[in-house]
């Protein structure tokens, strides 16, 4: 069964460190999505994709997060400097938008810790 | 923004016992979906919801979508201990099919 993939699982990092995160959706789906999801709470999005494009970075705090998707398939979330808030589950969901298949499909996230 | 309220938070039930859990809005939602999330893993779809009333089964899960599309419940029937995980509701709407979560429903089935 075809999956979201993202690495690392774990990430330990000093605050002041820049960090990255690496997700490839599902083969076909166009559509990517980082979300950032704190303990206790829902994930929230932080950046939307529709092939290479930005759709939605609304919620990225830009001074200090970046995402890309330069050919349309994975994708990169870096985070420079980290801070201690940053510690936080970094989940990655891909979609494939067609009809009525808005699902939306989660890799297994990278736990984040910012010491 | 958009705010999700979802109830109980948790909730603690004997193996075999059915549960019963539901997200309200503010807003209107185009799609309901429910997704469960183990300790350290990313939520896996469970049920998807696209029409207003419609009642959608996933073995013991089933699931409605709230006529007012403001609202939705999720049922799980003869509970597992493998049902334990957090339950998250999300709604689906505007043009980019953003979803918007609830903060989650725990669930804990003692054997």
């Amino acid at each position: 069964e075809a999956e979201v993939a993202q690495s690392p699982r774990y990430k330990i990092t000093e605050k002041s460190q820049a960090v990255a995160f690496w997700c490839d959706p599902i083969s076909g789906h166009a559509t990517l999505y980082w979300y950032r999801q704190i303990l206790g709470q829902g994930p929230e999005l932080l950046v939307q994709f529709q092939d290479e494009s930005v759709v939605d970075d609304s919620q990225l705090p830009k001074d200090r997060f970046s995402a890309e998707r330069l050919k349309g398939v994975d994708s990169t979330l870096k985070i420079q400097p980290a801070e201690l808030g940053d510690s936080a589950m970094y989940l990655c969901a891909s979609s494939f938008i067609s009809g009525r298949s808005y699902e939306q499909y989660f890799g297994p996230g990278t736990r984040l810790t910012v010491t | 923004g958009q705010q999700l309220n979802q109830s109980p938070q948790s909730m603690f039930i004997q193996e075999g016992e059915d549960v019963s859990m539901n997200c309200t809005s503010s807003s209107i939602f185009n799609t309901w979906l429910w997704y469960k999330q183990d300790p350290g893993e990313g939520p896996v779809l469970l049920i998807a919801l696209y029409k207003a009333g419609e009642l959608t089964s996933n073995g013991r899960l089933t699931a409605q979508f709230g006529i007012t599309r403001k609202d939705s419940f999720l049922n799980i029937s003869a509970s597992i201990p493998s049902d334990v995980g957090i339950y998250f509701c999300a709604g689906q709407g505007g043009s980019n099919y953003k979803l918007t979560f609830g903060k989650g429903t725990l669930l804990t089935v003692n054997p």
